[in-house]
């Protein structure tokens, strides 16, 4: 029973362009929200985060929306760079339990 | 610059061996996870400890899996006997104390196929 859900398994996009990764959850107790990234041969490194207080936070090209009332948040790249190829893992908790992790999205920017 | 280490980085060995996996987490951290990551689960909890105590392993199937720490530079995680199914790419992470989740650290993972 995933409580974190990322239902597309990869994404494509052409460099310059918007990335947008979505995550659904089920658990209406979690009350902070994480992306972390990956590079293939290293381990998840942070990325973004959310506090459920909050409906959007950003930091430079990356964008976190949180959408409460649909237990949806989602991940805007703009605009997507090469570099930003990667797997992206969205997570989330409750007060102190460790994290939960989605199966995670892979994303290529097309050059 | 601090990391957490992980050794081996693959691993390859037969049905039924035993397998022990190591990490050393980032000095002064007293948080420490251990993650498998698949491709139909994506990253599971198996463990965690703080202060070298086990707070959950709920995550670990318990006949054949085991975690501990036997000192605050030491966490280790054992596979005895190992199975295909448990091939995966293990995680360890590790956090300072009183860390916010985001300051949770990967270390980059060990590769283990259980032929």
């Amino acid at each position: 029973d995933q409580q974190v859900k990322q239902n597309s398994p990869s994404l494509s996009v052409q460099e310059g362009r918007i990335s947008i990764l979505n995550c659904d959850y089920t658990n209406s107790m979690f009350d902070y929200f994480l992306w972390y990234k990956k590079y293939p041969a290293e381990g998840p490194t942070f990325l973004i985060s959310i506090s459920s207080i909050k409906d959007k936070n950003e930091d430079g090209r990356f964008t976190v929306f949180l959408n409460k009332s649909a237990k949806h948040l989602s991940l805007h790249i703009v605009p997507s760079q090469p570099g930003d190829s990667a797997v992206y893992f969205c997570a989330a908790r409750t007060g102190n339990t460790p994290l939960v992790f989605g199966k995670g999205t892979r994303l290529s920017v097309i050059a | 610059d601090a990391r957490v280490t992980q050794t081996p980085r693959h691993k390859v060995t037969e049905m039924g061996q035993e397998v022990t996996m190591r990490c050393q987490p980032i000095l002064g951290h007293n948080t420490v996870f251990w993650y498998r990551q698949t491709m139909m689960q994506g990253l599971e909890l198996l463990a965690y400890f703080r202060n070298r105590a086990p707070l959950d392993d709920s995550g670990m199937p318990k006949d054949r899996f085991s975690a501990e720490m036997p000192d605050a530079t030491l966490a280790t995680l054992k596979i005895q006997p190992s199975e295909p199914r448990d091939s995966a790419v293990y995680f360890c992470a590790s956090g300072p104390p009183g860390s916010r989740p985001d300051e949770q650290f990967f270390g980059p993972g060990t590769r283990l196929t259980v032929l």
